[in-house]
Parts: C-alpha cells; sequence; structure tokens
C-alpha cells in the first residue's frame, strides 16, 4: 500500500534560519496528490499545501514545496523560520483511484523554533 | 461557519468499559474519517465513512466500531476498551475523493486506565 516516510521526527532551529522538513513517499500509482499538514498544539490540524502537478512549486503562508514525481518527494520549505511555526508538521499522500478520500500521513515532523 | 465538533474533548476510561465518540460537522460533506494519533505513529485511519447507515474499515479497525446515522454524525465506539487505545481521537470530513481538504475537529484525548 502507500506510504509516506518523514525522516526527522524532531526539528529544532533557531529564528530566521531556514527551514527543510524531508517528506517521501510510495504509491503504485503514477498520480499522487500531495498535502502538509500544521498541527498547532491545542488546535486542529489544518492544511498547509497540497499538490498533485509533478515540478511544481506551490505557496502559502511563507511555506512552499515541490512535488517531484522522479524522487517521490514533497520537501516542505520556507526561508526563515518564525517562534511561531512551532508545530507538528505531517506529510500525507491521498489514495488514488479509489472511493476513500484516504490519506496516509506520515509519522510527523515536530518544529521547535527557538529564539 | 462551517466546522467539525468532536466530544467529549477528554475522557478517562475503565479497562473493559465501552467509550463512544461522537462528530459532528456542518459542512456538508459526504466523507467522514476517524483517525488516532499516537507519538511516532503519525494519524492512522481506524473507520471511515462516505455515506449515511455505511462505514468502511480503514488500516487499524480492530477493536473500533463505526456508526454513520446521518451525513451529519459519525460516532466511534469502543465496546471493549483497552489500555493500548490510550491515544488521541480525530475526525475528520472531505467533500469528495478527489483530493479536497480535510476539515479535522479539535481531538478527543482518550485515557484508559
Amino acid at each position: 500500500g502507500d506510504s509516506v516516510t518523514q525522516k526527522e521526527g524532531l526539528v529544532t532551529l533557531t529564528e530566521g534560519l531556514p527551514v527543510m522538513l524531508n517528506c517521501t513517499y510510495q504509491t503504485i500509482y503514477s498520480n499522487a496528490f500531495l498535502f502538509w499538514y500544521v498541527h498547532y498544539l491545542n488546535e486542529s490540524p489544518r492544511l498547509l499545501l497540497k499538490s498533485s502537478t509533478d515540478n511544481k512549486r506551490t505557496e502559502h503562508q511563507g511555506f512552499h514545496a515541490t512535488l517531484h514525481k522522479s524522487s517521490s518527494s514533497f520537501h516542505l520549505q520556507k526561508s526563515s523560520a518564525q517562534l511561531s511555526d512551532s508545530a507538528l508538521y505531517y506529510c500525507a499522500l491521498r489514495e488514488y483511484n479509489t472511493n476513500t478520500g484516504k490519506l496516509t500521513f506520515g509519522d510527523g515532523t515536530v518544529l521547535t523554533v527557538k529564539p | 461557519e462551517a466546522a467539525v465538533t468532536q466530544s467529549p474533548r477528554s475522557k478517562v476510561a475503565v479497562t473493559g468499559g465501552k467509550v463512544t465518540l461522537s462528530c459532528h460537522q456542518t459542512n456538508n460533506h459526504d466523507y467522514m474519517y476517524w483517525y488516532r494519533q499516537d507519538t511516532g505513529h503519525g494519524l492512522r485511519l481506524i473507520h471511515y465513512s462516505y455515506v449515511a447507515d455505511s462505514t468502511e474499515k480503514g488500516d487499524i479497525p480492530d477493536g473500533y466500531k463505526a456508526s454513520r446515522p446521518s451525513q451529519e454524525n459519525f460516532s466511534l465506539i469502543l465496546e471493549l476498551a483497552s489500555l493500548s487505545q490510550t491515544a488521541v481521537y480525530f475526525c475528520a470530513s472531505s467533500r469528495d475523493r478527489e483530493g479536497s481538504d480535510y476539515t479535522f475537529g479539535s481531538g478527543t484525548r482518550l485515557l484508559v486506565i
């Protein structure tokens, strides 16, 4: 079945430094829909970015990611980390060609930004 | 404002007891999901539904039942709660299966003792 790998369980950065959270995926289908969800403490997870277009950069709220089907990757980046970016980040893959609408989530990366 | 509301926000249950977690959405979405969140395991799908009166098993359905009596409501039932079911449970809805955004509830923190 589909799977999503987020290598880093915990990333700690100093404010102002660039952010890169890794996400790779496996699917038997040529079409893949990838998502980044952000989960702030005591809130609901919410969508940050999504893409299904190969090699096209997508941006939102200062974050960006590019889906690369050749390497099965969808890394999340930001040029300069802010304290308010501290949260749990999930990469997710939508299962294609079924009726489920199911998302397969990675294990998540906790990003902590320090002053 | 469209939303997904879960109840209760937290619960302490006794091993072997019955637990029902409720979810209500006002998004007019067809798809609803129950996920559990464990540290180091991300979000894993327990049950989902794409139409009222019908539910489907997700990736980790053992020990859980689900009920979808209407488009708006989706419940998760633990008939015999076990210690291993201590987790945070999230309900979500989506408009369709084509990659629409999920709307998540605020979660239910369940502690089984």
